[in-house]
């Protein structure tokens, strides 16, 4: 089975524009969650959707959001991005009950 | 909302030493809780998980211990090994389902030949 995949794998924005990063899940995966990773902070959670619906999220300003699609993928989209927003954003999905497999991550670098 | 906290953020050992690695966590409805191992550059790994109904699980050189009571859980490696060299999260879960996960700092684990 292909593992978790992460699109860009890179990117570089400047302060006050806005971004969109997009994680497909292992096949048979519903559940998608969002992770911020930084030195300082570790990882921290964003998110969680399944089935096409939010059903938890931490505690990130609302510039940070999220979607799912029918088919499991799901993106998240960061709007004003402040210097702070510079990380690596990872997802993971799950069966439901099982255990949560990463991606690669998406490296975001704020100028 | 739960809190993990975990000890020691580094840790140097020689090889073929054991290494032990401890984590606490604050929500008593907590009951899953995985460990991963993230090298350099790459993303994090599940290497061994345990759930609230059991208190020791094992797999290979690898084990981790819960004491729901006290609110603990922690990893072991025996005989250590260079490619043991990494970062280390755990990581705890509140129900319903595993898929929200509350990480501790990390242990920056180095293994010396």
């Amino acid at each position: 089975k292909a593992g978790v995949t992460q699109t860009p794998r890179y990117l570089i924005k400047t302060r006050g524009q806005q971004v969109t990063l997009s994680c497909s899940p292992i096949s048979g995966h519903r559940s998608v969650s969002w992770y911020q990773q930084t030195p300082g902070q570790g990882l921290q959670f964003l998110f969680e959707y399944f089935s096409e619906t939010q059903r938890n999220k931490g505690n990130f300003p609302g510039r940070f959001s999220g979607r799912q699609f029918s088919n499991s993928r799901s993106e998240m989209n960061v709007s004003t991005l402040e210097l702070g927003d510079s990380a690596l954003y990872l997802c993971a999905s799950s069966l439901i009950g099982n255990e949560q497999f990463f991606g690669p991550g998406t490296r975001l670098t704020v100028l | 909302g739960e809190n993990v906290e975990q000890h020691p953020s580094t840790l140097s050992v020689q090889e073929g030493d054991s290494a032990v690695i401890k984590c606490t966590y604050s929500d008593s409805a907590s009951n899953y809780f995985p460990w991963y191992k993230q090298e350099l550059g790459k993303r994090p790994q599940l290497i061994i998980d345990i759930r609230s109904n059991v208190g020791e699980k094992k797999d290979q050189r690898i084990a981790v211990t819960l004491n729901k009571t006290a609110k603990h859980f922690s990893l072991h490696i025996t005989e250590t090994q260079p490619e043991d060299s990494a970062v280390y999260f755990c990581a705890a879960s509140t129900p319903p389902g595993y898929s929200t996960l509350t990480f501790g700092k990390g242990t920056m684990l180095l293994v010396s030949p």
